[in-house]
């Protein structure tokens, strides 16, 4: 079974720019999670997709970050205009829709980098 | 805020036992621990989980006070490749997301 992808793994954009970012889930998950850690903090959550709806986004820093999910499948996360606080690794994570304490799997991250 | 305090470094020994601790005072009664971990640069991975019963799995085993205010993962024979940071997670009540701490930077020596 294929475990959580994330694409691109690497991403160096510079101030202003707009930078994309994808998860593909586990199939089957209906769970998604977008997390992050920038450059000497901790891992924080963004959000979580219940198939396509958002089910919290309490985390999401500011109206520069944009999540969708369209068809419940796969996620993007765009910045736009992305700036050098940014800068981090970004994590995707899924779980099964079956239980609220599921195990969520994340996967490897996409580092970003701003200039 | 992180609701779990975890001593910021450990060193063990190749072969033997990594005990590393968790203290979560404020854990509700329908808050599970969880435990992760994260190897170099890669995503976090999940070790195991426990409501307040300990718990094995092929990985590790947890063992929680019975007054649930702290928890204990073992490695049980602690190999290089363990070596990592691992993070101590009370899972949000009502909630799914995963609030991560700082974390014991575990590291194995030969």
């Amino acid at each position: 079974e294929a475990g959580v992808t994330q694409f691109p793994s690497h991403s160096v954009i510079e101030k202003g720019q707009t930078v994309t970012l994808r998860c593909d889930p586990i199939s089957g998950h209906d769970n998604l999670y977008w997390y992050r850690r920038v450059m000497g903090k901790e891992i924080k959550f963004l959000l979580h997709f219940v198939k396509e709806s958002k089910q919290d986004e309490s985390g999401m820093p500011n109206n520069r970050f944009l999540a969708e999910r369209t068809g419940g499948t796969y996620s993007t996360l765009k910045v736009q205009p992305a700036e050098l606080e940014d800068s981090g690794v970004y994590f995707c994570a899924s779980s099964p829709l079956a239980s609220p304490t599921d195990t969520q799997y994340f996967g490897p991250g996409t580092r970003l980098t701003v200039l | 805020d992180a609701k779990t305090t975890q001593p910021p470094s450990m060193d063990c020994a190749e072969g033997r036992a990594a005990n590393l601790p968790c203290n979560h005072s404020t854990i509700s009664g329908n808050e599970y621990v969880y435990w992760y971990r994260q190897i170099h640069s890669q995503g976090p991975q999940y070790i195991i989980h426990g409501l307040k019963n300990n718990e094995t799995n092929e990985m590790a085993s947890l063992i929680i006070t019975e007054d649930r205010k702290s928890s204990t993962l073992i490695l049980p024979h602690a190999t290089l490749r363990d070596t990592a940071v691992y993070y101590c997670i009370v899972r949000v009540g009502g909630t799914d997301k995963l609030i991560f701490g700082t974390g014991t930077r575990l590291q194995v020596f030969p």
